[in-house]
């Protein structure tokens, strides 16, 4: 079945860090692949989102990059900022028979940024 | 326009209770999603609702069910429950189009004791 292997957290980085999270996927078909962050007594919110392979969603100085031949979504930003404290989650959308459209969650990262 | 909306957001239960969550799609949205976020285990699919039938659950005992309403609300039930299911239970919906992504409700926060 579809799997999701997100790098372990926690991550604590200083303010204007670069960030990478690491995340590798196990699909049939050509899945699409999401990032969503959960901040602290929240829901889940959409981040970004590619749909084929080499496409680049970005939003809010976030940028991912699907990439096929290595199986990957990984998740960077240039600088990221206090506010940018939260949960993040690396999610699959696959085609594989009865699950068209509900989502393969990784197990998360806990971004910690200090001042 | 108005998000997902999950109602109540704090539940408490003893063991062997039955709780009932309730969840609103956003407007037009017609696929609803149960997620159960447990300390620890990340994010566990339960159940997929779309156009009132239930297109697909995990892996989860038949204690946990649900239903949608035609007005394509949702609700999830938990009958014996046990300390276990103590977790975060997450809605979500979408447009059931394609790739259309999944928008997430603050979830229920259901404590048994």
């Amino acid at each position: 079945g579809d799997s999701v292997t997100q790098m372990e957290g926690p991550v604590t980085l200083s303010e204007e860090a670069f960030l990478t999270i690491n995340c590798t996927y196990t699909a049939t078909g050509y899945p699409s692949l999401f990032w969503y962050v959960q901040y602290p007594g929240e829901g889940l919110q959409l981040l970004l989102k590619a749909t084929k392979a080499d496409d680049k969603g970005s939003n809010k100085g976030f940028e991912a990059t699907y990439r096929k031949e290595t199986t990957s979504f990984h998740l960077e930003k240039g600088s990221v900022q206090v506010s940018d404290s939260a949960v993040y989650f690396c999610a699959l959308s696959g085609l594989s028979s009865g699950s068209a459209r509900q989502l393969t969650f990784g197990s998360g990262t806990q971004l910690t940024v200090l001042p | 326009e108005a998000g997902v909306t999950q109602s109540p957001t704090h539940l408490i239960k003893t063991r062997g209770q039955q709780a009932t969550l309730r969840c609103s799609p956003i407007s037009g949205h017609t696929s609803v999603y149960w997620y159960q976020q447990a300390l620890g285990l990340g994010l566990q699919f339960l159940l997929w609702y779309d156009e009132g039938e239930e297109r697909n659950r995990g892996n989860f005992p038949p204690r946990f069910s649900g239903r949608q309403f035609p007005n394509y609300s949702s609700e999830l039930n938990v009958n014996a429950l046990e300390l276990e299911d103590s977790a975060l239970y997450l809605c979500a919906s979408s447009s059931g189009t394609g790739n259309s992504p999944l928008h997430f409700g603050n979830g229920t926060r259901l404590t048994v004791t």
